[in-house]
């Protein structure tokens, strides 16, 4: 079965430092991939996403990621974290051939201030 | 733009009472429309895919007769968990995909805190 890894479940930074988030999947095919970030009190949000094309995409509020096809990953990075990044980090994945998402078990990211 | 709505936000019930959530597409028509169930420090959980006009499709391990789903019309799909009990206690969140776009991509709703005594 199609499956969506997270590799951190809870990471803690200070203002300033870098950010990367693992995400890896398990599925041979074509892939959509996302990343979906949750405020507290908030609902999902689209951080980004790739359908095709460069496999480095830019979202919004700073982040990116890239889609490494050999590796299966699809990586979120952030030079440079805010405390207003305090949050919990989904990354996704639907199949081309239906509409489903499969979710990772995200990571909960805390932000120092 | 693209902006989903769920009511309630939180509701508290009785066990044996039925509860109804509503997801409504506020701002553009959704053919399809998906409801989650979150657990804490969980993965969401995709419950059912609602379509308009037609019958839900389950996922595997959820109780159709349990978890009503109705997708009346284009902006609204509702959930009624039947008979709850305190194992029903989640939090429960729609999506919506646009009608018409050639991507995939779904708007989420805010979520519903269900609490089952």
């Amino acid at each position: 079965a199609q499956s969506v890894s997270q590799h951190n479940h809870h990471v803690i930074l200070s203002e300033a430092a870098s950010l990367e988030l693992g995400c890896n999947y398990s599925y041979g095919g074509t892939v959509n991939l996302f990343w979906y970030v949750q405020y507290p009190g908030q609902h999902l949000q689209l951080l980004l996403k790739y359908f095709s094309g460069d496999p480095l995409v830019k979202g919004i509020k700073g982040f990116e990621a890239e889609f490494i096809k050999s590796k299966f990953s699809f990586n979120l990075r952030k030079p440079s974290v805010q405390w207003s990044d305090t949050a919990e980090y989904f990354c996704a994945v639907t199949l081309n051939r239906d509409d489903k998402i499969i979710f990772g078990k995200g990571t909960r990211l805390h932000i120092l201030p | 733009g693209a902006v989903v709505s769920q009511h309630p936000s939180r509701v508290i019930c009785k066990s044996g009472t039925s509860v109804k959530i509503e997801c409504r597409s506020l701002d553009f028509q959704a053919t399809t429309m998906f409801w989650y169930r979150q657990f804490p420090k969980k993965s969401l959980m995709l419950m059912a895919t609602s379509n308009e006009g037609s019958k839900a499709t389950y996922e595997q391990g959820v109780e159709k007769d349990k978890f009503l789903i109705n997708h009346a019309s284009l902006t609204l799909s509702t959930l009624t968990v039947t008979s709850a009990h305190p194992e029903d206690s989640s939090f429960y969140i729609c999506s919506a995909r646009p009608s018409g776009r050639m991507s995939n991509e779904q708007f989420f709703g805010p979520g519903t805190r269900l609490t089952v005594l």
